[in-house]
């Protein structure tokens, strides 16, 4: 697509429960990356994709958070049995093969009660 | 003027002034440099990088400026206008660390008319 699109845009779950984000890359970028924006802080990386593979997963915080990317283009972000602090805005962005220039998409407002 | 503490540094500037925003980097391995703006509810968008192998980069009303002896990279941004309002973000990236960017706390940038 034109540029990068993530769904659901806004999502408020219940404690506990699983929850699933996705992104949709811009078409040719091979490489995807996941990021966390908690209130009024930085983007906190969480995983890199390169194709469907994930050669860099050092950011997850906790054996909760998985991703996967299939076909080479959309992935999915899950966590399992949500807490209150997974609470954030999660964003999703791409690139060309071999660059790092990061094209956003809006991001994922995850709320957990 | 500028705060810093739990919240976000803030830099407050008059309409048709310049504004620069710094940014102190972390990694001296760190080659490729972009600088992005967030409005409230959307994605960091781009506004312009810079490679190590450069000084300067000049773009439209923003210039970069990277000094690699002290880490230090600044945005300037020409005759600030209210739509200037928003986030500014420095990010890294290590060339042999794969795509992934490193972000810096980032500076509200406040625009009165």
């Amino acid at each position: 697509g034109a540029g990068v699109s993530q769904s659901p845009s806004n999502k408020v779950t219940e404690k506990g429960k699983d929850v699933e984000l996705r992104c949709d890359p811009i078409s040719g970028h091979t490489a995807l990356y996941w990021y966390r924006q908690s209130l009024g802080q930085g983007l906190e990386f969480l995983i890199y994709f390169q194709g469907n593979s994930a050669p860099d997963k050092s950011g997850l915080p906790s054996d909760r958070f998985s991703a996967e990317r299939t076909g080479g283009s959309v992935s999915t972000l899950t966590i399992q049995r949500t807490q209150q602090e997974d609470s954030a805005v999660y964003l999703c962005a791409s690139s060309r093969a071999g660059g790092s220039l990061h094209t956003f998409g809006s991001g994922t407002r995850l709320t957990v009660v | 003027g500028e705060s810093v503490g739990l919240h976000l540094p803030t830099l407050s500037v008059q309409e048709g002034d310049n504004s620069i925003i710094n940014c102190a980097y972390s990694n001296s391995a760190s080659d490729y440099f972009i600088w992005y703006k967030q409005e409230s509810g959307k994605g960091p968008q781009f506004i312009i990088d810079i490679r190590s192998n450069m000084d300067k980069r000049q773009g439209q009303r923003v210039t970069v400026l990277l000094n690699k002896t002290v880490k230090h990279l600044s945005l300037q941004i020409a005759a600030t206008q209210p739509g200037d309002s928003a986030v500014y973000f420095c990010a890294e990236n290590v060339g042999n660390q794969g795509g992934k960017l490193i972000f810096g706390q980032g500076t509200e940038l406040s625009v009165k008319p």
